[in-house]
């Protein structure tokens, strides 16, 4: 069975300020995939950034990147000068390569991040 | 590019009525899912589909039931509708050609069971 663990149900950051948001997961597959997805007020599922558990090196997509910790199971997404747009529930989401889990995204209870001017 | 499409976008049921949730989706996508969003949870799995005719049950399918006849629809029935299905129904759609593929979500029907 997969796990993901999202500690910080409400995160506040000032503008143009870095964030981190937190995002463990547990998992006997091998080989798995780690997602990142954006939910704004209005309601749709965005999706951010992606880190392969055999990448060599942390993923980066514009102003997001991860911080990905193989050994201590964590995935962390770091958004670098964050914007109000920001503002928006963030969930972190896993998929295992092998058997049933891997047809499914295990989500974790998400994380809200309000962005101050 | 239209995506994910899901209607209708809100639908309010009265207990014990049927409705079905439609999503279709222009990508050539082989992968379609369903899943429900409670309150203050992240998304739950209810079924998922690996190409036309094949469907197998995810996390909470008890309640809903689905076909695939083509590879662009994938709807979702509930069949007699209760207070515990109230939530937001996310369908989404990926390609399984590379593992690092994201699911595509549609924007979601926000259903009430009164």
């Amino acid at each position: 069975a997969q796990k993901i663990t999202q500690t910080q149900p409400g995160m506040f950051v000032q503008e143009k300020e870095a964030v981190t948001l937190d995002c463990t997961y547990d998992t006997s597959d091998q080989s798995y995939g780690l997602f990142w997805y954006k939910q704004p007020s209005s309601g749709e599922m965005i999706f951010l950034i992606y880190q392969g558990s055999y990448d060599e090196q942390n993923a980066t997509e514009g102003r997001y990147s991860l911080n990905f910790q193989k050994a201590r199971k964590s995935a962390n997404l770091v958004i670098s000068a964050s914007q109000l747009g920001d503002s928006a529930m963030y969930f972190c989401a896993m998929r295992g390569f092998s058997g049933a889990g891997s047809y499914q995204l295990t989500f974790g209870k998400g994380t809200k991040l309000s962005v101050i001017p | 590019n239209a995506g994910v499409t899901q209607t209708p976008k809100f639908r309010i049921l009265k207990i014990g009525q049927s409705m079905t949730l439609q999503c279709t989706q222009d990508m050539n996508h082989n992968y379609m899912y369903w899943y429900r969003q409670d309150p203050g949870m992240g998304l739950k799995l209810i079924y998922y589909s690996v190409g036309a005719g094949i469907t197998d049950k995810g996390e909470v399918p008890n309640g809903y039931n689905v076909s695939r006849s083509t590879t662009e629809d994938f709807p979702l029935r509930l069949e007699l509708a209760a207070p515990s299905q109230t939530s937001v129904y996310f369908c989404a759609s990926s390609y399984w050609g590379q593992s690092n593929q994201p699911q595509h979500f549609g924007d979601g029907t926000r259903l009430s069971i009164l």
